[in-house]
């Protein structure tokens, strides 16, 4: 069975340190894997995909096939990227997400 | 974002009542979602839609109810609310299932 797990319900950093949201997950193909974002006040949104490699607000993550993880990193936290993130899975059959429990992240001044 | 709306935004019920919550959306996106976020559980998945009149049960879907007779509209029914049913729901709409788009809850409390 599919499932996304993410360890760290809250993570705690200071304002310029480097932040790591940790995701894994299992899935017997070839996964696609997302980070939602839900900031405070706001509508969860995505933030990123695996496939497009890019970096959304300093934020990459790379798919790791042999840790089987999709971990979210940015080198340098900055205070408006307090919110609850979110890594999600597509399913084999393409039709739905699967999402991880959630971290909620808190950068302090 | 007014694309996805969604009513009430709060609301109080009692045990054993039937409760609807409403979901609109004015992309004409194909695919409609319901979840429920609890705190330790994330996001989990109670129903999806792949165009009207097609609809199909995700991992949560026990005591709840859905209908799509329009492709803008796709409202949740709790046939009878029970106290494990406090939670916030989201909708979310999309046309590919990957870029979900979605509103702005509704936090349900059942008493």
């Amino acid at each position: 069975a599919q499932r996304v797990t993410q360890p760290e319900k809250l993570l705690s950093v200071f304002k310029g340190a480097p932040v790591e949201l940790k995701c894994n997950y299992s899935y017997s193909g070839s996964p696609e894997l997302f980070w939602y974002v839900q900031y405070s006040r706001q509508r969860l949104q995505l933030l990123l995909r695996h496939i497009s490699r890019e970096s959304i607000k300093g934020f990459t993550a790379d798919l790791n096939k042999g840790e089987t993880s999709f971990h979210l990193k940015k080198p340098f936290a900055q205070e408006e990227d307090s919110a609850m993130y979110y890594c999600a899975l597509l399913e084999t059959s393409g039709s739905r997400l699967t999402f991880g429990e959630g971290t909620q992240l808190t950068v302090n001044p | 974002d007014a694309g996805i709306t969604q009513s009430p935004r709060y609301k109080i019920t009692e045990t054993g009542r039937q409760v609807t919550l409403m979901c609109h959306q004015t992309w004409s996106h194909s695919y409609m979602f319901w979840y429920r976020q609890d705190l330790g559980h994330g996001l989990r998945l109670i129903y999806y839609s792949a165009a009207a009149d097609i609809t199909d049960k995700g991992e949560v879907s026990d005591g709840y109810v859905v209908s799509r007779s329009k492709t803008e509209n796709f409202p949740l029914t709790l046939e009878s609310a029970t106290r494990s049913q406090t939670s916030v729901y989201f909708c979310a709409s999309s046309d590919w299932v990957d870029e979900q788009f979605f509103g702005p809850g509704t936090r349900l409390t059942v008493l």
